[in-house]
């Protein structure tokens, strides 16, 4: 999964509680994303980052919101968790932007319930 | 923004036989297509992909061809064989400083017949 983490797993929470899910990545890749997907849609882009406290929207941003402090870290935060946002999430990185490699971590399995 | 259609949805092929996924994308301004596959439990995992001046590029089996004119582009499998079996996703982005990521298909569950 070239050097790129998430954390956790797998989680399982409930309706309006927070939560925050983590991608870390060894590369030094500059641009990261947050991806998630579910059954008949595919993978849809939440939020990305283009360096250090650079982030913006994907299409998909309602609910979510993201930080990137430090290159290898990219944070995404659920603020009041609702049952639509049950998914997969996927973090990815790419070296020089959308249209080089992007290589895509394991995944978080996210329930709420 | 962007809309990429893929078909089929379920493609099931005997091995050994060939297998060819199809996508439509809507911006003309996108210039970069690849395809991942994904293995049940795991991330998706670039296999080929192409870009807008190049009209075919192959890699042992898979091989993509795009036409910017119809905005379509094509996953070929050739000699497919059992752990070809996953899903397959194609893609599309246009680049470009600080525009989104990549838009992707809805996928196409691949199943290798013996």
């Amino acid at each position: 999964d070239a050097g790129i983490t998430q954390s956790p797993r797998h989680k399982v929470t409930e309706t309006g509680t927070p939560v925050t899910l983590r991608c870390h990545q060894t590369e030094n890749h500059r641009y990261m994303y947050w991806y998630r997907q579910d059954p008949g849609h595919g993978l849809r882009l939440i939020h990305y980052s283009y360096g250090v406290k650079d982030t913006d929207k994907g299409e998909v941003s309602d609910g979510y919101s993201v930080s990137r402090s430090k290159t290898e870290d990219f944070l995404l935060t659920l603020e009041s968790a609702t049952s639509s946002q049950t998914s997969v999430y996927f973090c990815a990185i790419s070296l020089q932007g959308p249209t080089d490699t992007q290589y895509f971590g394991p995944g978080t399995r996210l329930t709420v319930l | 923004g962007e809309n990429v259609e893929q078909h089929p949805s379920t493609l099931s092929v005997q091995e050994g036989d060939s297998a060819v996924i199809k996508c439509t994308y809507s911006d003309s301004a996108s210039n970069y297509f690849p395809w991942y596959k994904q293995e049940l439990g795991k991330g998706p995992q670039l296999i080929i992909d192409i870009r807008s001046n190049v009209g075919e590029k192959k890699d042992q089996r898979i091989a993509v061809t795009l036409n910017k004119t119809a905005k379509h582009f094509s996953l070929h499998i050739t000699e497919t064989q059992p752990e070809d079996s996953a899903v397959y996703f194609c893609a599309a982005s246009r680049g470009g400083g600080g525009a989104d990521g990549l838009t992707f298909g809805k996928g196409t569950h691949l199943i290798i017949q013996p």
